[in-house]
């Protein structure tokens, strides 16, 4: 069965600091990932997506950005945290046949 | 373009009442749609989904939902609340005509209430 990891579970970080969140998938192969945000009391924001290795489509203009270094690996990176990139972040796949998507745990960063 | 509404971003019902989430869609083709559950600090776990098969779609932990075209809904509904149900729930729409992206609403808190 499909499997979804993500790391660290929780994150402090200064404003200014880099950030480097990772995602691994296990089970399938060539799966369309994504990266979403949720601010606190908010709802879902979807930040990039990737449909294969290199291929990243930008949804949010902002101070993130994402990689996909291997086939079931997804990287969200920032060079500077900003405050209001505190939040949870959760990456996921779409099933290609089903339309279905699978969530990660996700990552609670709070950035002081 | 596709897009979500859920109406009341907080619902709160008693335990063994009627659970009612509302959720209205819009699509430029017959879509795909799905409810999604997450508890807190969790990922989002799919409840159910409806592809154009039964318009009356069961899922997991005794919800189940209903496709309208005509009123372009897809409302949630579970007929006994229990505590454990307490979570926010998503409402979400895909084309499945090659799009990539799976467009959520923006979530329906659920209170139960003992």
């Amino acid at each position: 069965s499909q499997t979804i990891h993500q790391w660290p579970a929780t994150l402090v970080q200064p404003v200014g600091s880099p950030l480097s969140l990772e995602c691994t998938v296990e089970g399938t192969s060539n799966p369309n990932l994504y990266w979403y945000r949720q601010a606190a009391g908010r709802g879902l924001q979807l930040l990039f997506y990737s449909v294969g290795i290199g291929q990243i489509s930008s949804e949010v203009p902002q101070n993130l950005s994402a990689s996909r270094p291997q086939d079931r690996q997804f990287i969200l990176s920032s060079k500077k945290l900003l405050l209001s990139d505190s939040g949870f972040y959760l990456c996921a796949w779409r099933d290609i046949d089903s339309y279905e998507q699978y969530f990660g745990p996700g990552t609670r960063l709070t950035v002081t | 373009a596709q897009s979500v509404t859920q109406l009341g971003s907080h619902v709160s019902v008693s335990e063994g009442a009627l659970v009612l989430l509302r959720c209205n869609y819009s699509s430029s083709v017959p879509p795909y749609l799905f409810w999604y559950v997450q508890y807190p600090n969790q990922g989002l776990q799919l409840l159910l989904k409806y592809t154009s098969a039964a318009t009356l779609v069961k899922g997991i932990n005794g919800f189940e939902a209903e496709f309208k075209k005509s009123e372009t809904s897809f409302h949630l509904t579970k007929p006994s609340a229990h505590m454990r149900d307490a979570a926010e729930y998503f409402c979400a729409v895909s084309d499945h005509d090659g799009g990539f992206k799976t467009i959520f609403g923006a979530g329906t808190r659920l209170f139960v209430k003992a």
